[in-house]
């Protein structure tokens, strides 16, 4: 079965601070890979997606990157945090099938940013 | 601009009673369709997707979509308690998954 690995499960970093998250899914290949970041009292906000390695597609302009180094691997960062990047990151996949496939979340990185 | 929408709620049912949830869209060009639940505090959990027009069932949940009328909905029947929770719709076009801002549900005893 296919399960999803996302961490840390909470974090406090300061303004201006760098960031990673980190994502693998184990017991598929190829997936489609999914940022998703939700702030207090809003909706899902997809961030990056992914659907092979190196290729990576950007949804926001912000100051967050995303990178794709293995085939079940990825990875959030940014290089200088702000107080807006605060939410609750979610990291999913999705089977390679363009259309009719569901998503799957990890569950989730809050960070908080002080 | 992908847009789904949803009434933010709170929607209030007694114990026992059907929910119905709602959710417009605004690509046509959208594929498939799904309900994701989502307790507070954790990540959210795929409870039903839909690709047809017409209903499906599983359970006490009943999709129902309406390609023409770009509407899908949710129906719990028999709510519990342990119902109470956001329920977020989602539309996948191409290759992303588009949310709503979710329902807040919640069922009294």
């Amino acid at each position: 079965s296919q399960t999803i690995h996302q961490w840390p499960a909470t974090l406090v970093q300061p303004v201006g601070s760098p960031l990673s998250l980190e994502c693998t899914v184990e017991g598929t290949s190829n997936p489609n890979l999914y940022w998703y970041r939700q702030a207090a009292g809003r909706g899902l906000q997809l961030l990056f997606y992914s659907v092979g390695i190196g290729q990576i597609s950007s949804e926001v302009p912000q100051n967050l990157s995303a990178s794709r180094p293995q085939d079940r691997q990825f990875i959030l960062s940014s290089k200088k945090l702000l107080l807006s990047d605060s939410g609750f990151y979610l990291c999913a996949w999705s089977r390679p099938d363009r259309g009719r496939t569901e998503a799957f979340f990890g569950q989730g990185t809050r960070l908080t940013v002080v | 601009q992908k847009e789904v929408e949803q009434n933010s709620g709170p929607l209030s049912v007694p114990e026992g009673a059907i929910a119905s949830l709602n959710c417009t869209y605004s690509d046509r060009g959208s594929q498939s369709f799904f309900w994701y639940r989502q307790y507070s505090g954790k990540s959210p959990e795929l409870i039903m997707f839909i690709y047809s027009n017409g209903d499906k069932e599983d359970g006490r949940f009943t999709a129902q979509l309406n390609k023409a009328s770009q509407y899908v909905s949710l129906l719990i029947r028999d709510s519990q308690p342990s119902d109470s929770a956001t329920y977020l719709c989602a539309v996948k076009g191409y290759s992303t998954l588009t949310f709503g801002k979710g329902t807040m549900l919640l069922v009294s005893p």
